[in-house]
């Protein structure tokens, strides 16, 4: 079965500075990989996806992740945080080339220190 | 454009009466459509799965249940709500390997 880590809980960045946000998946064929994240209150809004091809993939809002196989990895990344980015962000994993079922990570929120 | 609508958004209920959430998609046919609870602070729960109408998965056992009476609607029940079922209740649907699409949620407070 797969699964999906986000190791960090909580992080807090200055406004202006780079963001990383760490996301490892366990899955025995190709992954499908998302990026979603959710403001206080709201539902879930898809901020970008991997299926194929170009390892590193653009998303709305500024945002990148990149797919690295060979360390069950989908960093999201944005090189510029904005006050308007404090959210939590998911990662998840979809099970096979049917496309069902989605695995989600804990979630990492976000906060942006002015 | 297919869009998803969840209501009510909030909603206060005593402890030991019913409840029902309702979700609907427009713009799509023949969606998979799931239910999630986020408890505070807590990540994302499944609970019920839908693949077509009249047809649900539970993933844990509880206290709820989920019914699919068109194929673009899918419900979200209890007879007797518990205090422990409090949090964010999240519908989503997904049709194809386009990850999901999800509601805006409703807050559900058992009092």
């Amino acid at each position: 079965a797969q699964s999906v880590t986000q190791p960090d809980i909580h992080i807090t960045v200055s406004e202006g500075a780079s963001l990383e946000l760490r996301c490892n998946y366990s899955y025995g064929a190709t992954p499908y990989l998302f990026w979603y994240v959710q403001s206080p209150g709201q539902g879930l809004q898809l901020l970008l996806k991997y299926f194929s091809g170009d390892t590193l993939v653009q998303g709305i809002k500024g945002f990148e992740a990149e797919f690295k196989r060979s360390q069950s990895s989908f960093n999201l990344r944005k090189p510029s945080v904005h006050w308007s980015d404090a959210a939590e962000y998911f990662c998840a994993v979809g099970a096979d080339n049917a496309g069902n079922m989605l695995t989600f990570g804990g979630g990492t929120r976000l906060m942006v220190k002015p | 454009s297919q869009t998803i609508h969840q209501w009510p958004a909030t909603l206060v209920q005593p402890v030991g009466s019913p409840l029902s959430l309702e979700c609907t998609v427009e713009g799509t046919s023949n969606p998979n459509l799931y239910w999630y609870r986020q408890a505070a602070g807590r990540g994302l729960q499944l609970l019920f799965y839908s693949v077509g109408i009249g047809q649900i998965s539970s993933e844990v056992p509880q206290n709820l249940s989920a019914s699919r009476p068109q194929d673009r609607q899918f419900i979200l029940s209890s007879k007797k709500l518990l205090l422990s079922d409090s949090g964010f209740y999240l519908c989503a649907w997904q049709q194809g390997n386009y990850g999901y699409t999800f509601g805006s949620g409703t807050r559900l407070t058992v009092v």
